[in-house]
């Protein structure tokens, strides 16, 4: 099956800088690369996700990037703000028709110093 | 209440004891989900319904055993459980034309003691 492995574990910036989470998955069938955060205590949400026919896609200060060939996808945070602070969980769709089964990463808990 | 509910949100029960989660979606989606999300690991999926039939058993012990009566009602019953099912147990919703877009419910967090 689907193995998707994310880094860094932890990830400590200042505000008004960047940060980048990457993660990496082993079934070249894969075709969808969402992204989620979850808030200290709060349910997963989705911030941006990316198809498998697409390199990058921007909103506002996220954007996603996708290396289909080395089978690579990042997310890039501008401008972090402390409200940034939470856990971001990377995702892939499954293959062979299991397109609703998304195997997630251990997750990123990003913290913003202001 | 909009969008996904959960039902308790938090739970400490015995190993012997029989207890049910309850998951209600009010988005109109038509599949359903339990995941279990336990510290230091990624989630993981358990159970998957479309259309009120299971299509996923993610090779998870019979001491959970869900049951889905309709699309806005999911339920996840638990029995003779072990202190390593502590977890948070969440529950979420989607369209089938969009499975990878998950809805999330607050969740219940689990202690087995």
């Amino acid at each position: 099956g689907e193995n998707v492995e994310q880094h860094p574990s932890t990830l400590s910036v200042q505000e008004g800088d960047s940060a980048v989470i990457k993660c990496t998955y082993s079934d070249s069938a894969s075709n969808y690369f969402p992204w989620y955060k979850q808030e200290l205590g709060k349910r997963p949400q989705l911030i941006i996700d990316i198809r498998s026919n697409v390199g990058e896609k921007k909103d506002q200060r996220i954007a996603v990037t996708l290396n289909k060939t080395a089978k690579h996808f990042s997310l890039h945070i501008t401008e972090t703000q402390p409200e940034d602070s939470a856990v971001y969980f990377c995702a892939a769709s499954g293959s062979g028709g299991s397109n609703y089964k998304l195997t997630f990463g251990k997750g990123t808990l990003l913290t913003v110093n202001p | 209440e909009t969008g996904v509910t959960q039902t308790p949100r938090h739970l400490v029960m015995g190993m012997t004891n029989k207890k049910s989660l309850k998951c209600e979606q009010h988005l109109g989606h038509n599949a359903m989900y339990w995941y279990k999300q336990s510290a230091k690991k990624p989630l993981e999926l358990m159970f998957v319904y479309n259309f009120k039939e299971q299509t996923e058993n993610n090779s998870v012990p019979s001491r959970f055993s869900p049951e889905c009566p309709n699309s806005s009602h999911l339920f996840l019953h638990l029995h003779t459980l072990q202190p390593e099912d502590s977890a948070l147990y969440l529950c979420a919703s989607s369209h089938m034309a969009e499975p990878g877009l998950l809805y999330f419910g607050p969740g219940t967090r689990l202690t087995v003691t």
